[in-house]
Order: structure tokens, then sequence, then C-alpha cells
């Protein structure tokens, strides 16, 4: 396993337009969390999953996002009708439920939207 | 509400010495993680070393160690004999259940 892995690295998207956002977790990894990070912030907490329930979503920017984990393993995040503001690097992290050493972060997808 | 507060947007430190990145918190829990994680240009966030408020000892990762002050709500990161590879943005973050809070980060210059 070679951690968390995000796709795409980069996304060019014009204003309007959907985009959707891929996170492999690491397999035995049964929690999956979505963050924004704006330049020179720190990250903001989206949503996330357990297992594929998701338990918190009331923090998603808007109703034009959304996320999803259909069999537990892989997560989807998409932004639909997207805007200038909406620019910014979009991290994924995992972790299991049996320990608490940390979130291990993907490299994120960086969204401009232009 | 829960808050981190990073109060230094900027440190640097000469390449051998020691330098301390400060961190606060805010919270009426009184069982949580908080940890430190470390961001280099253009890639991804690196966890340095976690705490768990229950215990006592301060965490140690070979350079790294904190000094935890649960009373004071402080949990500051020192980085001994400082290596060109330790520039980076770094972050400390409170772990509340679900998710993580974190601060507007440290960005850490090592001047060789």
């Amino acid at each position: 396993d070679t951690g968390v892995s995000q796709d795409p690295r980069h996304k060019i998207t014009k204003r309007g337009q959907n985009v959707t956002f891929r996170c492999d977790p690491i397999s035995e990894h049964n929690r999956l969390y979505w963050y924004r990070q704006t330049l020179g912030q720190g990250p903001e907490f989206l949503t996330y999953f357990q297992n594929e329930a998701q338990l918190e979503k009331s923090r998603l920017l808007s109703d034009r996002f959304s996320a999803e984990r259909p069999k537990g393993s892989f997560s989807t995040l998409e932004i639909q009708r997207t805007e200038q503001g909406d620019s910014a690097m979009y991290l994924c992290a995992s972790r299991s439920d049996s320990s608490n050493y940390g979130y291990t972060f993907g490299s994120g997808t960086r969204l401009t939207v232009v | 509400a829960q808050t981190v507060t990073q109060s230094q947007p900027e440190m640097s430190v000469q390449e051998a010495e020691t330098v301390t990145l400060s961190c606060t918190y805010d919270t009426s829990e009184s069982d949580y993680y908080l940890f430190w994680y470390k961001q280099p240009p253009s890639r991804q966030m690196i966890l340095v070393i976690r705490q768990e408020a229950y215990k006592q000892q301060n965490a140690t990762e070979n350079r790294f160690s904190v000094n935890f002050q649960k009373a004071a709500k402080s949990f500051s990161l020192k980085i001994s004999d400082s290596q060109l590879g330790d520039a980076a943005m770094y972050f400390c973050a409170f772990d509340s259940n679900y998710q993580l809070i974190w601060g507007a980060g440290t960005k850490l210059i090592i001047k060789p």
C-alpha cells in the first residue's frame, strides 16, 4: 500500500463547469476525510466517512459540494457549477478507527477555476 | 468553539540550531490528541509528532519534541539540529473527534 492517493493532482476548469475528484485511502483505514486548503491557511474540514456512511456533511461549503464513498473504499468529491472562489487545494485523509496515531494525507488536488 | 492559534507566521533558524514553534488551543474537552504536521512546498501533509492529552510525558520523535502544557493549553514544537529539509509550513492541529482543527501555520525557513 502506497498511502493515500488523489486524482487528479491538478485541475483547471472554467467557471460553471462540474468537477469530480477521487481519493483512494489506505486500504485498512475505515475513516476518510475531505479538507479544503486555501493559500497560506490551514486545512478546513468539509466532510468525513466511516466506511460507506457519511457521518458529517454540514460543513460542506454549499449545496454545490457533495461527496460519496459508495463501497467504503474510494471516495469522490464533486463540485457543481464551479466558482472562482472554489479555487483551492482539496485534501483527502484517512485513518483507522482502531488507531489514533494520526491521519494520513494524500498529495491533494489543486483546483483552479478560470 | 474549539480553536487553534499559531502566533508566528514565519520563523527562521540557522542550520544546526534549535527552533521552537508555538501553538495554543482552546477546548473544554479533557481527553484529546494534538498533532504537528509538516507541509513542504507543493507536497503532502506529513505527520511530525502526536501528543495524547492524558499523557503528561512530552512526546519526542528523534530531533522533534513537544512541550505540552495542558493547563495552559499550550503545545509547542522544538526542532533540534535544524536541517535544510526541515524547511516547510508547520501546522498545529487539535483532534476534535471527527475532524482536525488547524492553526494557520508557521513557515519555517532554514538558513544555511
